[in-house]
């Protein structure tokens, strides 16, 4: 079986506090592709990263960065110093090679507060 | 500026009635999808196209029909035979390199409800 979990629901913190939304996998493929989506309240989804499954490297960009770790089928992103424009909903997504699709978690709703 | 857009931003719909959401995208992609989002779900895959003038089933196409006439145009059109059909719809495309490898870029969305 192949699927996302997104165990967050909401998260909420105050201003600066850094935050880190947990994604968990499930694949028998070798070979596949992560994401990440922000979803603000306008409900456009925002590309955030894409990440294969070889290159486990962490990534840093800007106030973001992203821990793919293969031995515990985790990919989280942290927001450091976070900022009320952060507040949205965040979407972890795997998409298997050979196949078109994604297959999305539910969703964390973070709410940052001034 | 590239990119896609979907309309109207929020429909409304009797029962029974048929609706058609529109989605255009100038990024000369490819592949075009179609998502449904529920309140605290992820998205679901209801159809998707890789080619002009042909279209796959996604995991929710029931009640639901599509046409790829235009590479740059993928309308959804939503039927009366959709039970439940109140929700947030997302187009989305990408390009086509290998499955898998792509990544989708996504439109504003339609939020129809039914009345």
């Amino acid at each position: 079986a192949q699927k996302v979990t997104q165990a967050q629901t909401e998260i909420s913190v105050v201003e600066k506090e850094d935050v880190t939304l947990d994604c968990v996998y499930e694949t028998r493929d070798t070979t596949y592709y992560l994401f990440w989506y922000k979803q603000p309240p306008s409900g456009e989804l925002v590309f955030l990263i894409r990440r294969n499954s070889f290159d486990e490297q962490n990534e840093i960009s800007g106030r973001y960065s992203w821990n793919f770790q293969k031995s515990t089928s985790s990919f989280n992103f942290t927001i450091t110093a976070s900022q009320v424009v952060d507040s949205a909903v965040y979407f972890c997504a795997l998409s298997p090679s050979g196949t078109y699709k994604y297959i999305f978690g539910t969703g964390t709703r973070l709410k940052v507060l001034a | 500026d590239g990119g896609i857009t979907q309309s109207p931003k929020y429909l409304f719909r009797k029962e029974g009635q048929n609706v058609t959401l529109s989605c255009e995208q100038n990024l000369n992609h490819d592949a075009m999808y179609w998502y449904r989002q529920d309140p605290g779900q992820g998205l679901r895959l209801i159809y998707y196209s890789q080619i002009v003038n042909d279209f796959q089933k996604g995991d929710i196409a029931e009640g639901y029909s599509v046409s790829r006439e235009k590479k740059e145009s993928f309308p959804l059109t939503v039927t009366s035979a959709q039970k439940n059909p109140t929700a947030f719809y997302l187009c989305a495309s990408s390009a086509i390199q290998a499955p898998g490898t792509d990544t989708q870029y996504f439109g504003p969305g339609t939020r129809l409800t039914v009345l």
